[in-house]
């Protein structure tokens, strides 16, 4: 069964650093095309970073140049390291695979169950 | 960056009740379109993905249609379960994004 499971969200001050982890299973992060996703409180979903298998990254606008996602592959595991936070930043951030079907559409699935990361002083 | 646009952003229904959920893209997005149902506390869970590809274990009360622009779920007859929000998804470009959501409640 894949699953993907985040940790490292909590309290930091504005300005401060954080990184988060997705831990997968049952599948290779490397070979996979991963993504973080956020979800501010009462609010919709944001599409963050998205990683590919050949190593491009891509970033929204809104975290370009303080967000940068990564991958350890001996540890298959997906990170995202936010630096200079905003009290915007908080949400609920989830990781996900981005599948591309072999037609060259592409969806995410499965999610990680979320963490929260609050910035806040 | 592509903008997509939901519509309405909610609405009541009754179980039994025919539903049709729209979202509309900022430019032309072929059939990259995917449609997500979202409960409380809970991670997004994929139900359509290439504007009408029934995701395996999901109902086929739920159907997605639409290619360029303009694209619609519909729920045919909608069961207690399936309160919740939903969310259109485009992955035409590489800056994927997502509708603002739209919150289906019991009338």
């Amino acid at each position: 069964e894949v699953q993907l499971v985040e940790s490292g969200g909590g309290l930091i001050q504005p300005g401060g650093s954080l990184r988060l982890s997705c831990a997968a299973s049952g599948f290779t992060v490397s070979s996979n095309y991963m993504s973080w996703v956020r979800q501010a409180p009462g609010k919709g979903l944001e599409w963050v970073s998205v990683i590919y298998s050949g190593g491009s990254t891509y970033y929204a606008d809104s975290v370009k140049g303080r967000f940068t996602i990564s991958r350890d592959n001996s540890k298959n595991t997906l990170y995202l390291q936010m630096n200079s936070l905003r009290a915007e930043d908080t949400a609920v951030y989830y990781c996900a695979s981005l599948i591309v079907g072999a037609t060259s559409f592409s969806w995410f699935d499965p999610w990680g169950q979320g963490t929260l990361v609050t910035v806040s002083s | 960056d592509i903008q997509m646009t939901q519509s309405p952003s909610s609405l009541s229904a009754s179980v039994g009740d025919r539903v049709t959920i729209t979202c509309r893209a900022s430019q032309s997005i072929s059939s990259y379109l995917n449609w997500y149902q979202q409960k409380p506390g809970k991670a997004p869970k994929l139900l359509i993905y290439a504007a009408s590809s029934l995701q395996s274990g999901v109902p086929s009360r739920f159907s997605g249609s639409g290619s360029g622009t303009d694209f619609t779920l519909t729920i045919s007859s909608l069961q207690p379960e399936d309160f919740a929000t939903y969310y259109c998804q485009q992955s035409y470009s590489t800056l994927y994004s997502f509708g603002q959501g739209t919150k289906l409640e019991i009338k």
